[in-house]
């Protein structure tokens, strides 16, 4: 079993929607969990941390994390084109970072 | 300007050839990671170091070697033993501990043929 799974998409919304992001993890000892927004051919980027239940926001950014179901998202409000990237969730397990293969994202004008 | 820099961003070795991949940070950040990318995947840990002389074996070491002379540095040796060494390399950098956000460089996409 992988320790982060997330959709590999892709996951297709039209500028101004909402995209939805979601990544589950399998280590219920897991405390802090992370997104990344990675461009074709570039490095990971990070965009949110979050640590405890409930949302966090950040501009057009929301991350939410629900420990109980080990389930978190990430609600991208006002899509743009820019927006299109592949977006991994990444756990934190005792220093050690545990990646999903990521969900890429295409924002239609 | 605080960051990880990385060199080179391509590198082209023969099979059978060792490769060393530089990695500098001056984000005074204890902790260094070395991960590896292979296309449509997420990134797997090589190797993770804590503080200077001092480094742990991630979940795919087997076939590279790491050293942690100094707290700017961590550079990566991908030697002939690593079966599959084609691949998009990345190293980070964060402070020590648990929880704490880690930063990527730019990385280096190394082919070997």
């Amino acid at each position: 079993q992988k320790e982060v799974e997330q959709n590999s998409g892709p996951l297709s919304v039209p500028e101004g929607a909402i995209a939805s992001l979601n990544c589950t993890y399998s280590d219920r000892v897991s405390q802090s969990f992370f997104w990344y927004r990675q461009y074709s051919g570039k490095s990971p980027e990070l965009i949110m941390s979050i640590y405890s239940n409930g949302d966090k926001e950040d501009g057009r950014f929301t991350a939410q994390l629900n420990k109980a179901s080990q389930y978190v998202s990430l609600l991208i409000r006002d899509s743009q084109p820019s927006d299109s990237a592949t977006y991994l969730c990444a756990v934190d397990n005792f220093n050690k970072f545990y990646f999903g293969s990521g969900t890429k994202l295409n924002v239609k004008p | 300007d605080g960051g990880i820099t990385q060199s080179p961003k391509y590198l082209f070795r023969k099979e059978g050839q060792n490769v060393t991949l530089s990695c500098e940070q001056n984000l005074n950040h204890d902790a260094m990671y070395w991960y590896r990318q292979d296309p449509g995947q997420g990134l797997r840990l090589i190797y993770y170091s804590q503080i200077v002389n001092d480094f742990q074996k991630g979940d795919i070491a087997e076939g590279y070697s790491v050293s942690r002379e100094k707290k700017e540095s961590f550079p990566l040796t991908v030697t002939s033993a690593q079966k599959n060494p084609t691949a998009f390399y990345l190293c980070a950098s964060s402070e020590a501990g648990t929880a704490y956000e880690q930063y990527f460089g730019p990385g280096t996409r190394l082919t070997v043929t």
